[in-house]
């Protein structure tokens, strides 16, 4: 089935580590997306990438890192940069981004606690 | 900063009732809206989408907008139980640099209904 798949679906990483989250896609979108939400907060884009080997930071980029080496593929590194990186994180793909476009499709989260 | 504002409820309603739900935008230049449905703990999911001024159905689902007034709605005829969950508005807008399509969204509004 098509879809995008995020893992692991729990992290803990301690303080002072980096950790990376997978985002994987089968749906041929052209266009990936990470958001963070916290309790209470509606969802906020970390990075998004329109092509392979591009992308652009979003709101909140600091202390977080992306590669997009391949088109089915946008994995996220949280730093120890990241002050406060206890979160639920989502990855979503579209195709190309543009006037009309809003219709993302999210993968099921990764929760990261940081011990 | 583009931003989206909705009232964060909770709204509670009883089953069988209209449920409303209302966002504000403050880009006057945004050229689309969307409605997520978030169940807690998963990820949110499109439902409803509008681009035009005026009203939108889609089953038991209306979307209103009035680009005047920069107001998006949400309508829920006939609420059931299963409709609980976090309403999220997203609007579609250039970015700042004017050279890219971003989603922004509101930090969603959660409804509960009642049995």
């Amino acid at each position: 089935d098509g879809g995008i798949t995020q893992s692991p679906k729990y992290l803990f990483r301690k303080e002072g580590q980096n950790v990376t989250l997978s985002c994987e896609q089968n749906l041929n979108h052209d266009a990936m997306y990470w958001y963070r939400q916290d309790p209470g907060q509606g969802l906020r884009l970390i990075y998004y990438s329109q092509i392979v080997n591009d992308f652009q930071k979003g709101d909140i980029a600091e202390g977080y890192s992306v590669s997009r080496e391949k088109k089915e593929s946008f994995p996220l590194t949280v730093t120890s940069a990241q002050k406060n990186p206890t979160a639920f994180y989502l990855c979503a793909s579209s195709f190309l981004a543009g006037v009309n476009t809003g219709e993302l499709f999210f993968g099921e989260g990764s929760r990261l606690t940081v011990l | 900063q583009k931003e989206v504002e909705q009232n964060s409820g909770p709204l509670s309603v009883p089953e069988g009732a209209i449920a409303s739900l209302n966002c504000t935008y403050s880009d006057r230049g945004s050229q689309s809206f969307f409605w997520y449905r978030q169940y807690s703990g998963k990820s949110p999911e499109l439902i409803m989408f509008i681009y035009s001024n005026g009203d939108k159905e889609d089953g038991r689902f209306t979307a209103q907008l009035n680009k005047a007034s920069q107001y998006v709605s949400l309508l829920i005829r006939d609420s059931q139980p299963s409709d609980s969950a976090t309403y999220l508005c997203a609007v579609n807008h250039l970015n700042s640099g004017g050279s890219n399509y971003k989603l922004t969204f509101g930090k969603g509004t959660l409804l509960t209904v009642n049995p």
